[in-house]
């Protein structure tokens, strides 16, 4: 079965740096782009990155974390990362992986699968 | 970026009615967008794919419609694990989300 878990989520000063990691199995990681998506408290769903199946062709981010959050990915060890750089406190969240989903061997950019989040609290 | 606005904010039923949602979007998204369910404490579950394919294992109560700006997601008789945040995704363009329509017991 399809299991994501995410780790690395803490508390962390404004402008201080974090890496979460998620492992992945159940599926063939390494066939799948893969996606971050975050949710302040309280507070509604955001995108906020993808990688591509290889990690080298593509990744994009949100204009809010543009610049100070980078996605990676080691397919040896079936795990994504997201580093994340001068944090601020609009970036407190609970943050999940998202495996897109496949419909008959075409990967939609829709998430049929999730992590159970990890939570990042940027507090001074 | 293409915004996503639900509504309602809050949709106030008993069990046993029926829930109608809505999505609209700021440009056409031709029929690329899924809906989720969020329940406390919990990651989302994808319901409707492609604004009107129910995912894996989701009961034939939920249903979608629509396309190009206007969406609907229609739950035919609530039960009470249906009562939840709800939300609308697409991918046109990038990746957004709407801000979450909450189905709260009456």
């Amino acid at each position: 079965q399809v299991q994501l878990v995410e780790s690395g989520g803490g508390v962390v000063q404004p402008g201080r740096s974090l890496r979460l990691s998620c492992a992945a199995s159940g599926f063939t990681f390494r066939s799948y782009g893969m996606h971050w998506v975050r949710q302040a408290p309280g507070r509604g769903l955001e995108w906020v990155a993808v990688i591509s199946y290889d990690g080298s062709s593509n990744k994009y981010y949100a204009d809010s974390v543009k610049g100070r959050f980078t996605v990676s990915r080691d397919n040896s060890k079936n795990t994504l990362y997201l580093q994340m750089n001068s944090l601020r406190a609009e970036d407190t969240a609970v943050y999940y992986c998202a495996k897109p989903l496949n419909v008959a061997g075409i990967h939609l950019d829709y998430f049929d699968y999730w992590g159970q989040g990890t939570l990042v609290t940027v507090s001074s | 970026e293409i915004v996503l606005t639900q509504s309602p904010a809050t949709l106030s039923l008993s069990p046993g009615e029926r829930a109608t949602l809505s999505c609209r979007a700021s440009q056409s998204v031709s029929t690329f967008l899924a809906w989720y369910q969020q329940k406390p404490g919990q990651a989302p579950r994808l319901l409707i794919y492609d604004a009107s394919n129910r995912a894996t294992g989701i009961p034939a109560r939920f249903s979608g419609s629509g396309s190009g700006t206007d969406f609907t997601l229609t739950i035919s008789s609530l039960e009470p694990e249906d009562f939840a945040v709800y939300y609308c995704q697409q991918r046109s363009n990038w990746w957004t989300f709407g801000q979450g329509t909450k189905v709260e017991i009456k």
